[in-house]
């Protein structure tokens, strides 16, 4: 089956740690994207990237970063920079083109720092 | 000014009734819109998405598009408890990168009562 794989579930990050979430999508999809989400509020964009090799950022790149090494592959790293990094991550992939045809999500992983 | 607006809500409904949900966008050059339903906890799932003036019906959901008034309903009718969920409108961004990324609203929070 298709689909598209975040892990892990449930993260834990000590202050000053760095950590990555992975996302991993066999759809084929081209465009990979990075949602965060925190309590009663939207999804804002961290990054995304269309093409291997390359990716923006979005609306709240600040201490993230990324890498797209493989076309089914989009790793997010949350930095020591991120100063409140608890929330909901969430992953998506679409196919990108004139007309997008909306996003896959992964099931998202719960970051919390302790 | 948000670039996708909906009402949060809660929007109390009874079973069996039609639930109306609404979404107003700012970019005129919008050409794709989706509506995701997210579970308390849970990823979003695609339930709908409309490209043309009108109506577009599947089961007892219909999406409704009126891009003069920038506007885009979705209705549910014979609500059910398990309809319960935010509501997430989502719109194609084609700013100068004209990546056709989307633009999601903060959702509507749908409550149906038995």
């Amino acid at each position: 089956d298709g689909g598209i794989t975040q892990s892990p579930k449930y993260l834990f990050r000590k202050e000053g740690q760095n950590v990555t979430l992975s996302c991993e999508q066999n759809l084929n999809h081209d465009a990979m994207y990075w949602y965060r989400q925190d309590p009663g509020q939207g999804l804002r964009l961290i990054y995304y990237s269309q093409i291997v090799n390359d990716f923006q950022k979005g609306d709240i790149a600040e201490g993230y970063s990324v890498s797209r090494e493989k076309k089914e592959s989009f790793p997010l790293t949350v930095t020591s920079a991120q100063k409140n990094p608890t929330a909901f991550y969430l992953c998506a992939s679409s196919f990108s083109g004139v007309e997008p045809y909306g996003y896959t999500f992964g099931s998202g992983t719960r970051l919390t720092v302790v | 000014q948000k670039e996708v607006e909906q009402n949060s809500g809660p929007l109390s409904v009874p079973e069996g009734a039609i639930a109306s949900l609404n979404c107003t966008y700012s970019d005129r050059g919008s050409q794709s819109f989706f509506w995701y339903r997210q579970y308390s906890g849970k990823s979003p799932e695609l339930i709908m998405f409309i490209y043309s003036n009108g109506d577009k019906e599947d089961g007892r959901f219909t999406a409704q598009l009126n891009k003069a008034s920038q506007y885009v309903s979705l209705l549910i009718r014979d609500s059910q408890p398990s309809d319960s969920a935010t509501y997430l409108c989502a719109v194609t961004s084609h700013g100068s990168s004209n990546t056709g990324k989307l633009i999601f609203g903060q959702g509507t929070t749908l409550q149906v009562k038995p």
